[in-house]
């Protein structure tokens, strides 16, 4: 469970507040996923990078900003969210080319 | 275009009893296809994988899982059920090549309950 890590575990936020989840994989990896798990719901895929640029964003609002340094890094920046936003965020790794991917323990997000 | 179909949102099962948990897809390649498992409050881990290699799969835990094309069906097996297997399952179907990364769909996960 070591190959990727995040923090925080947790976060707690108010809708005016400005915080970053932060992700560092260890595996060697050149692609690096944001995914958000909401309660009932499939998981959804919200950001992909490749080889440090990303290639996928799926319609995700603005208020969510990634931003990946280098291939073992990842970023979401946070700010202005809404109660709705609250959810587990798994950040993921893999080769670019190959589909198995490898998570981290995620970040619970409550947003108040 | 890829899908995936978990047909059970929620299985129970005793305790020592066999495990079944159903997945079928769509796609419009050679598809690789995948299990993971998600325990409360945990990051999903990799169970096992199909690349196109033989078509029933062994994985970590126990499981294992076989690849049926005419069926379009992956579904995920245990012979016992442990009570440690109690977690959400995920079905994951993937094509390759269409991108500079691999894209992958998840299912929406079957949660398996198992009953001392």
């Amino acid at each position: 469970e070591t190959g990727v890590t995040q923090t925080p575990r947790h976060l707690v936020m108010g809708m005016t507040n400005k915080k970053s989840l932060k992700c560092e994989q260890h595996l060697g990896h050149n692609a690096m996923y944001w995914y958000k798990q909401s309660a009932k719901k499939p998981l959804e895929l919200m950001f992909v990078y490749s080889l440090e640029e990303r290639v996928e964003n799926n319609s995700v609002p603005s208020r969510f900003s990634p931003e990946c340094p280098n291939s073992s890094h990842l970023f979401l920046h946070l700010h202005t969210l809404q109660p709705e936003d609250s959810a587990l965020y798994l950040c993921a790794s893999s080769q670019h080319d190959r589909a198995e991917q490898y998570f981290g323990p995620g970040t619970r997000l409550t947003v108040t | 275009a890829q899908s995936v179909t978990q047909l059970d949102s929620h299985v129970s099962v005793s305790e020592g009893t066999p495990v079944l948990l159903r997945c079928n897809y769509s796609s419009s390649y050679s598809p690789s296809l995948f299990w993971y498992v998600q325990h409360p409050n945990k990051g999903l881990q990799l169970l096992l994988k199909y690349t196109s290699a033989a078509t029933l799969v062994k994985g970590i835990n126990g499981f294992e899982a076989e690849f049926k094309k005419s069926e379009t069906s992956f579904h995920l097996t245990k012979p016992s059920a442990h009570m440690s297997d109690a977690a959400e399952y995920f079905c994951v179907v993937s094509d390759h090549g269409k991108t500079s990364y691999d894209k992958v769909i998840f299912g929406p996960g079957t949660s398996l309950s198992v009953i001392p």
